[in-house]
């Protein structure tokens, strides 16, 4: 089956830069997506089609994608946005999900 | 607003049966298929079944093909999955999730999740 793999753990200062990989065999020619899960709460989407954001979704939630890999990027990164994040694409039958990265705004 | 609220979760032994339900509001229901997608600790979110928007066709994962059916009743606004010949490891949070372009195709490659319901956890005892 097709595999998404994150980074278990991403920690970040706050105001900084924060990226977070996911990757699959030729990720760059699947749409990918992007999903926020605070402690306690659903998913949520932040990204879709590769690049896009959905309305109230803040502009410093950015992602791309290419070869191998998307990556999700945070600038100016807040409290508020330590949560878990999730990639995910679909393969012929299936949507699958990456492992998950916590993201740490310590 | 668009909401999806969940609905059956609980505590039930190993190869019985449970039935949850999924009633939504704020869209136009019979234009949007419903995903279901269950998330554990261990193996993280997993995507399960989905209904189409005129529930013409249903998709299942394999780990529950045979074991789990996908309805939808549009005089309700609602989606149901009902769980057969339930194993431990099915024990997860259940989120139902509505699609997030209308009517939409298989598979949805250009299609996603929005938004997701609260959850129902549903736990399997050996």
């Amino acid at each position: 089956s097709y595999e998404l793999t994150q980074p278990p753990s991403v920690s970040v200062s706050p105001g900084q830069t924060a990226t977070i990989t996911c990757s699959g065999d030729r990720l760059g020619n699947k749409y990918t997506y992007w999903y926020q899960q605070r402690p306690g709460q659903s998913p949520l989407l932040i990204i879709y089609q590769d690049i896009k954001r959905p309305s109230g979704i803040p502009e410093r939630f950015s992602a791309s994608n290419s070869g191998n890999t998307t990556t999700l990027t945070i600038s100016g990164t807040q409290a508020v946005d330590e949560a878990d994040y999730y990639c995910q694409a679909w393969d012929s039958t299936s949507a699958r999900f990456g492992g998950g990265t916590k993201l740490t705004v310590l | 607003q668009v909401q999806l609220v969940e609905s059956g979760g609980g505590v039930v032994q190993s190869g019985g049966s449970l039935r949850l339900s999924c009633a939504t509001s704020g869209f136009t229901f019979s234009n949007y298929g419903i995903h279901w997608v269950r998330q554990t600790p261990g193996r993280g979110l997993e995507w399960v079944a989905f209904i189409q928007y005129n529930g013409n066709n249903k998709y299942y994962a394999d780990s529950v093909r045979g074991r789990f059916i996908v309805s939808r009743d549009s005089s309700k606004k609602t989606v149901y999955l009902q769980m057969n010949n339930l194993r431990p490891e099915d024990r997860a949070v259940y989120y139902c999730a509505k699609e997030g372009l209308a009517s939409g195709n298989w598979p949805p490659r250009n299609n996603y999740f929005d938004p997701w319901g609260q959850g129902t956890l549903v736990t399997v005892s050996s």
